[in-house]
């Protein structure tokens, strides 16, 4: 079974610094996707950014990108120049093409918090 | 466009109750996902619809859960015989259904069992 670790339940970050969040998967498979997800108090979920396993290349979408250490099953967010916006839950998440249903599988998440 | 939308946004009921929570998936979404977040267990995936073909119900906890996709696009997920440790947000989703592609989030509905 796929498990997906954040370990950092809570983080706090002043506005227009950076803040790095850890995530951890364990899987036996090559092929895999990762995601990040971000659950204001308004519960919706948006998707920040996405990583296919087969690309080298890290995934960036303009303040945020990942580092992807595939070897070590390890793949952080960064966020750089912080906003008050960016005050949510975030969540790390994976699937698994070929599981049949696609769905996610969610770390714990990380509750980050953007000082003023 | 629309995003995913889903009724009711909160919903409180007594334990023994049965609800129905509902979902509207993004208009040409082929697959439907239903999740649940508690506080104990986070986020826990329920049930996946994809256009005909047979659910995969392999995250329901109990077979007082279950759900149905009508013609297609709006799904119902009901719960018979509430217990207090289904209180939880309900969420639902969906995507293309083109294998591995985005999936949509609707704002939830925060189920409460007293």
């Amino acid at each position: 079974a796929q498990t997906v670790t954040q370990s950092q339940p809570e983080m706090s970050v002043q506005e227009a610094e950076t803040v790095t969040l850890s995530c951890t998967y364990d899987t036996s498979e090559s092929n895999y996707y990762l995601f990040w997800y971000k659950q204001p108090p308004s519960r919706q979920m948006i998707l920040v950014i996405r990583q296919e396993a087969y690309k080298q290349q890290n995934a960036t979408e303009n303040r945020f990108s990942v580092n992807f250490q595939k070897a070590a099953k390890s793949f952080s967010l960064k966020i750089s120049d912080s906003q008050l916006g960016d005050t949510a839950m975030y969540f790390c998440a994976f699937i698994r093409p070929g599981a049949g249903s696609y769905q996610l599988t969610f770390g714990k998440g990380t509750k980050l918090s953007v000082i003023p | 466009g629309a995003g995913v939308s889903q009724s009711p946004s909160n919903k409180v009921t007594e334990k023994g109750k049965d609800v129905e929570l509902r979902c509207d998936p993004i208009s040409g979404h082929t697959a439907l996902y239903w999740y649940r977040q508690s506080l104990g267990q986070g986020l826990e995936f329920l049930i996946y619809f994809q256009g005909n073909s047979a659910p995969d119900k392999s995250g329901l906890p109990s077979d007082r859960f279950s759900a149905e996709r009508t013609g297609g696009s709006v799904s119902t997920l009901t719960i018979q015989r509430t217990q207090q440790e289904d209180s939880a947000v309900y969420l639902c989703a969906s995507s293309l259904g083109l294998r591995v592609e985005t999936q949509y989030f609707g704002p939830g509905t925060r189920l409460l069992v007293l």
